[in-house]
């Protein structure tokens, strides 16, 4: 089974601190996504990498970036947390066919005080 | 702008019947579109995919359809029970992006 580990379940942290939360998958996927999901507004994704080092933007990715510096793990990082950044943070992996489905985490619930 | 949409109310049903969820879309005409489950403080997981070309597709219990002209799926649980009780989600990929509504809450009562 495809397993996706999120470093933290819950985090709390202060604003403008740099937050950095960490994703790592076990199946040797090129896809990897970042999402934030918020109740009634659904999933959002921020960013996807499709390869090493490749990254591309979501449809919300200010106030974010990532990194991806080897295959398994693709990091978000917040580079001055603000309170509306507090949300569920979920990472995903799939393999690179577009039709694919997506291999999530359980999530990290960031707070932002 | 795609989007897509499900019914943001729960849905609640009886031990035994059918649920049927719905998955709108407009704009952009999905070639394949995909159903999750997500539990409370768990990630979505993947339950099935159809292709526009497919007007059903069925996994035991599970159920989907789609319906290019009403720019629709419905997603069918029969004999549903309180261990269905969950979010499902839709999602469809265009432009190297996967779009998810935001889910329909589904409460099977025994």
């Amino acid at each position: 089974d495809v397993k996706v580990t999120q470093s933290s379940r819950y985090l709390v942290k202060r604003t403008g601190e740099k937050v950095f939360l960490e994703c790592v998958q076990d199946m040797d996927h090129e896809n990897m996504f970042w999402y934030r999901q918020d109740p009634g507004l659904g999933l959002r994704l921020i960013y996807f990498s499709y390869d090493v080092k490749m990254k591309e933007k979501g449809d919300i990715p200010e106030g974010y970036s990532v990194s991806r510096e080897k295959k398994e793990r693709f990091s978000l990082i917040l580079e001055s947390a603000s309170t509306n950044q507090t949300s569920m943070y979920l990472c995903a992996s799939s393999w690179e066919d577009s039709n694919q489905p997506q291999h999530f985490g359980d999530g990290t619930r960031l707070s932002i005080l | 702008s795609q989007k897509i949409e499900q019914n943001s109310e729960a849905l609640n049903i009886q031990e035994g019947k059918t649920a049927t969820l719905t998955c709108n879309y407009t704009n952009y005409s999905p070639a394949y579109l995909q159903w999750y489950r997500q539990d409370p403080g768990r990630g979505p997981v993947f339950l099935l995919l159809i292709r526009e070309n497919e007007k059903e597709k069925r996994k035991e219990r599970l159920k989907v359809t789609f319906d290019t002209t009403l720019k629709q799926s419905l997603f069918h649980i029969t004999a549903s029970q309180p261990a269905d009780s969950a979010t499902y989600l839709c999602a469809w990929y265009n432009f190297n992006k996967f779009y998810f509504g935001s889910g329909t809450k589904l409460n099977v009562k025994p």
